[in-house]
C-alpha cells in the first residue's frame, strides 16, 4: 500500500539552528501539507501546497518556516532558526484532491523535533 | 470559543459496551466534517466522514446537527482494538485546511 514517508524520524537540535524535515508524498497525490502536534496538544495546520505553490498557511507558519518541492518527489519543511517552542511532532500529509469533499489526508509517521 | 471542542476523556469502557463522543464547532460556515483516529504516538488516520443524514460504517455511526453545530460518533460493541484517541475534524470551506479538535481518549478494557 502506498504511503507517505518522512525523514528523519527524530531530530535533536540546538536553539537557533536550521532544520529541514523531508517527506515523500504518495506519488499520484496533488496536495501536500505540513501539520504539527506539540506533545499532549491538538494537531495543528501549518501549510498546504498545490501546483508548486503555497495555497494556504496558518499564523504559526511565519517567516521562519518555508516549504519546497525541489525535485518532484520530495516535499520539505525548513525551519530557519529553531526555537524551544518548535519542539513538536511534524506530520507531512498528502491527498489526491483538496480536503473539502473527502477530508482524507494520508499522514506520514511524523518527524519528532526536539529543540534544546 | 475553540474552533473544535471535544471532551478529552478518558472514557474507560468494558469490551462490548457502547460509547458515544460529542464534538462542537464554532464556525457556522464549516462545510465538511470527519472523525479521525490517532493511536498513541502515531499519525492520525481517517475513520469516517460525517454527513447531515447520518452515516454508519459497521460498528461506527456518525451524526451531524448543523443547527446545533454538533457532531457525534457512536461506537457499538467496543473492542480492545478501539482504544485510541478520536479526533473531531472540520473543514471550513477551503480546499486545503482541516481543523482538528484535541481528541477524546478511549480505553477499552477486558
Amino acid at each position: 500500500e502506498p504511503e507517505v514517508t518522512q525523514t528523519p524520524s527524530h531530530q535533536v537540535t540546538q536553539m537557533g539552528q536550521e532544520v529541514i524535515l523531508r517527506c515523500v508524498p504518495i506519488s499520484n497525490h496533488l496536495y501536500f501539507y505540513w501539520y504539527r502536534q506539540i506533545l499532549g496538544q491538538k494537531v495543528e495546520f501549518l501549510v498546504s501546497f498545490y501546483n508548486n505553490e503555497i495555497s494556504e498557511k496558518s499564523e504559526i507558519f511565519d517567516d521562519q518556516f518555508s516549504v519546497e518541492r525541489p525535485d518532484g518527489s520530495n516535499f520539505t519543511l525548513k525551519i530557519r532558526s529553531t526555537k524551544l517552542e518548535d519542539s513538536a511532532m511534524y506530520f507531512c500529509a498528502s491527498s489526491v484532491q483538496g480536503v473539502l469533499r473527502t477530508g482524507e489526508l494520508f499522514f506520514g509517521e511524523g518527524s519528532r523535533l526536539t529543540v534544546l | 470559543r475553540k474552533e473544535v471542542e471535544q471532551d478529552p476523556g478518558p472514557f474507560n469502557v468494558p469490551e462490548g459496551a457502547t460509547v458515544a463522543f460529542n464534538c462542537t464547532y464554532s464556525n457556522s460556515a464549516s462545510q465538511s466534517f470527519f472523525w479521525y483516529r490517532q493511536d498513541c504516538r502515531k499519525e492520525p488516520k481517517l475513520l469516517m466522514s460525517v454527513y447531515s443524514s447520518g452515516n454508519e460504517d459497521g460498528r461506527f455511526t456518525a451524526q451531524l446537527n448543523r443547527a446545533s453545530q454538533y457532531i457525534s460518533l457512536l461506537i457499538r460493541d467496543s473492542k480492545l482494538s478501539d482504544s485510541a484517541t478520536y479526533l473531531c475534524v472540520v473543514n471550513t470551506g477551503t480546499a486545503s485546511k482541516l481543523t482538528f479538535g484535541t481528541g477524546t481518549r478511549l480505553q477499552v478494557t477486558l
